[in-house]
């Protein structure tokens, strides 16, 4: 069973303060990792997709790394804007349907 | 852009009430639709995925003739949440893929539908 553990649950940064975000997952096989933002009453909105290990992506202040076992979101000098849920989530190779499989999301809240 | 709007955004009704959720994909077509509840805290839950012109498939727990999908189109899938009672109070999530069907394709969500039954 494919599994997705995110850490922290929540994260506290003063604006300008870098920091990670952790996705420890476990697939049989991985056909993608995805990172989406979550905003309260929203839905999740794509960042995004990394394919297979010591791939990086960039966009804005969030950098996104893959290795074999986990994925880090790294957020430079984040803005007050940046606040919201980052959820992770995984699909599996032998998934026909191309489903996912969630973590719990972290929760990050910047302080001006 | 990849736009999926979901209608409503809100909706409160009485228990016994049968309730329906539209997921649109505005600009593209989505051979491919995914259902999802959320708890607060808690991760997204997939609860059906929705085929264009073919019956969906339910995960496992998810009582089918109690939660209700058709995908008549490349760009419309609804669920109707039947008889409805205090427990099937969630936020429900719509997904899309884009077709054609290409490995590693992102999901792109509507903004959700908070369902409130009294």
């Amino acid at each position: 069973e494919d599994q997705v553990t995110q850490s922290p649950e929540a994260l506290r940064l003063q604006e300008g303060e870098s920091s990670s975000l952790n996705c420890s997952y476990t697939v049989s096989g991985l056909r993608g990792l995805f990172w989406y933002r979550q905003d309260p009453g929203k839905g999740p909105e794509f960042l995004f997709t990394l394919y297979s290990a010591g791939e990086e992506k960039e966009k804005e202040r969030l950098k996104a790394t893959l290795t074999k076992k986990e994925s880090f979101l790294h957020i430079t000098a984040p803005k007050p804007e940046d606040s919201a849920t980052y959820l992770c989530a995984v699909q599996n190779s032998g998934a026909g349907s191309y489903q996912l499989t969630f973590g719990k999301g972290t929760k990050l809240s910047v302080i001006p | 852009g990849a736009v999926v709007s979901q209608h409503p955004s809100w909706v409160i009704c009485k228990s016994g009430t049968s309730v329906k959720i539209e997921c649109r994909s505005l600009d593209f077509q989505a051979t491919t639709m995914f259902w999802y509840r959320q708890f607060p805290k808690q991760s997204l839950m997939l609860m059906a995925t929705s085929n264009e012109g073919s019956k969906a498939t339910y995960e496992q727990g998810v009582e089918k003739d109690k939660f209700l999908i058709n995908h008549a189109s490349l760009t419309l899938s609804t669920l109707t949440v039947t008889s409805a009672h205090p427990e099937d109070s969630s936020f429900y999530i719509c997904s899309a893929r884009k077709t054609p069907r290409v490995d590693n394709q992102p999901q792109h969500f509507g903004d959700g539908t908070r369902l409130s039954i009294l």
